[in-house]
């Protein structure tokens, strides 16, 4: 079983739609949740950064956290054409030596 | 803007040529990574520097020979490379924080936009 699941998609929603991406995982030990962006032929870029369970928003981005389900979501609320990319989450606990899981990434188009 | 610098931004190389590259970072981050990733997947590890010194490699091939001059700095040296080498080839860096607290990004991971080598 891989440490990281996330459902590929491909994802496609009309602009202004509400957009929900998820992952679970097996190791009951992370603490530490990202999401990234990644733009075609571009790096991931940091879109969020969660703590431990609870849920925590930036502008039109809400990400949430469920450890008891193992279980991460991010919202994107009044979705854009610009956000279609490719969202990977991502997740480590303490003393990895650094070592940090990724989800295989969820690509989302927004039709304008 | 990512603050984790790479260049170059596109490298082709042939299979028997030596090249190099580059990533930066002035973050005062004491762990930087590089990763390599295929289209439509997920990053993967390659190798990981913390405090300067080699604390990860992932069972990576010769051919890739990374090196850390200091802690701004990460090269990754290519020689003899292979056509299924080419990929998108990510530097990151990241804090090394143990804290608890949701404040505390020590155990986040930041990015270069990456550079796209093309073996041929």
């Amino acid at each position: 079983q891989k440490e990281v699941e996330q459902d590929p998609g491909p994802l496609s929603v009309p602009e202004g739609a509400i957009v929900s991406l998820n992952c679970t995982y097996s190791n009951s030990a992370f603490q530490y949740f990202m999401w990234y962006r990644q733009y075609s032929r571009k790096g991931p870029e940091l879109l969020m950064y969660t703590y431990s369970s609870g849920n925590k928003e930036d502008g039109r981005f809400t990400a949430q956290v469920d450890k008891s389900s193992k279980y991460i979501s991010l919202f994107i609320r009044d979705s854009q054409p610009s956000d279609s990319a490719t969202y990977l989450c991502a997740m480590t606990r303490l003393n990895t030596g650094n070592q940090f899981y990724f989800g295989t990434g969820t690509s989302l188009t927004v039709i304008p | 803007d990512t603050e984790v610098t790479q260049t170059p931004k596109h490298l082709v190389m042939g299979m028997t040529n030596k090249k190099s590259l580059k990533c930066e970072q002035h973050m005062g981050h004491r762990a930087m990574y590089w990763y390599k990733q295929k289209a439509k997947k997920p990053p993967e590890l390659m190798f990981v520097y913390s405090y300067e010194k080699l604390s990860i490699n992932e069972s990576v091939p010769s051919r890739f020979s990374p090196e850390c001059p200091n802690s701004s700095l990460l090269n990754l040296h290519l020689h003899a490379l292979q056509p299924e080498d080419s990929a998108l080839y990510l530097c990151a860096s990241s804090p090394l924080s143990s804290g608890l607290t949701d404040g505390n990004r020590g155990n986040t991971i930041y990015f270069g936009e990456g550079s796209w080598l093309t073996v041929v």
